[in-house]
């Protein structure tokens, strides 16, 4: 079946705008999660969806960040007035519920601050 | 405050030789643990996890790790490397939320690469 999605694959932004990113989970997985993964920090924990449970958050590394999920499907991490050190790449991931079950991941967003 | 921790930056092998990736966490509890590769161009893939019971772990490819509570370690390991192993590898805990959920701690990254 299909995997993670995740678009766009690249995104160059100048810094100071905005930029959204989109990740389309495993159909039926209700827990979603969303990572960084850059040079100087390794990989990052974001933010976790799970079912209609507010989510996570306590990973996003400022207020410029935020993400939503819509019907328990789709999600969207938004970035507002972007910093060159916000430049990684963004993973999504997905699992059918719990920690003891598989997190599957996109091939993530590469976004480039200028 | 949960970690992981890979001492190895980069690793090389010969092809066919055997592989060890070592892996430290630190966690107060059980800890729930996987391994994760990455290839090229490629999303994470799991390898394997563990989470109770017998503390040696099989997963996908042909690889196994031990848990050792007593160390801290959860190495990775492999009798024969094939070529097609070059990638990085991710050893993580998971922390778990009120909700059963969890979130991935990852550590630094082992990047193998396979001699001829």
């Amino acid at each position: 079946g299909a995997g993670v999605s995740q678009s766009p694959s690249n995104k160059v932004t100048e810094k100071g705008k905005d930029v959204e990113l989109r990740c389309d989970p495993i159909s039926g997985h209700t827990a979603l999660y969303w990572y960084r993964q850059s040079l100087g920090q390794g990989l990052e924990f974001l933010i976790y969806f799970q079912g209609n449970s507010a989510p996570d958050k306590s990973g996003l590394p400022s207020d410029r960040f935020s993400a939503e999920r819509t019907g328990g499907s789709v999600s969207t991490l938004t970035i507002q007035r972007t910093q060159q050190e916000d430049s990684a790449v963004y993973l999504c991931a997905s699992s059918l519920a719990g920690l003891t079950d598989t997190q599957y991941f996109g091939p993530g967003t590469r976004l480039t601050v200028l | 405050a949960q970690s992981v921790t890979q001492p190895d930056i980069h690793i090389t092998v010969s092809e066919g030789a055997s592989l060890e990736l070592r892996c430290n966490y630190s966690y107060g509890a059980t800890p729930y643990l996987f391994w994760y590769v990455q290839s090229p161009g490629q999303g994470l893939q799991l390898l394997l996890k563990y989470f109770s019971g017998d503390t040696l772990v099989q997963g996908i490819k042909g690889f196994e790790a031990e848990f050792k509570r007593s160390q801290s370690s959860f190495n990775l390991r492999k009798p024969s490397v094939h070529w097609s192993d070059a990638a990085e590898y991710f050893c993580a805990v998971g922390t778990l939320f009120y909700n059963q959920g969890g979130k991935l701690i990852f550590g630094q990254g082992t990047e193998l690469s396979v001699k001829p």
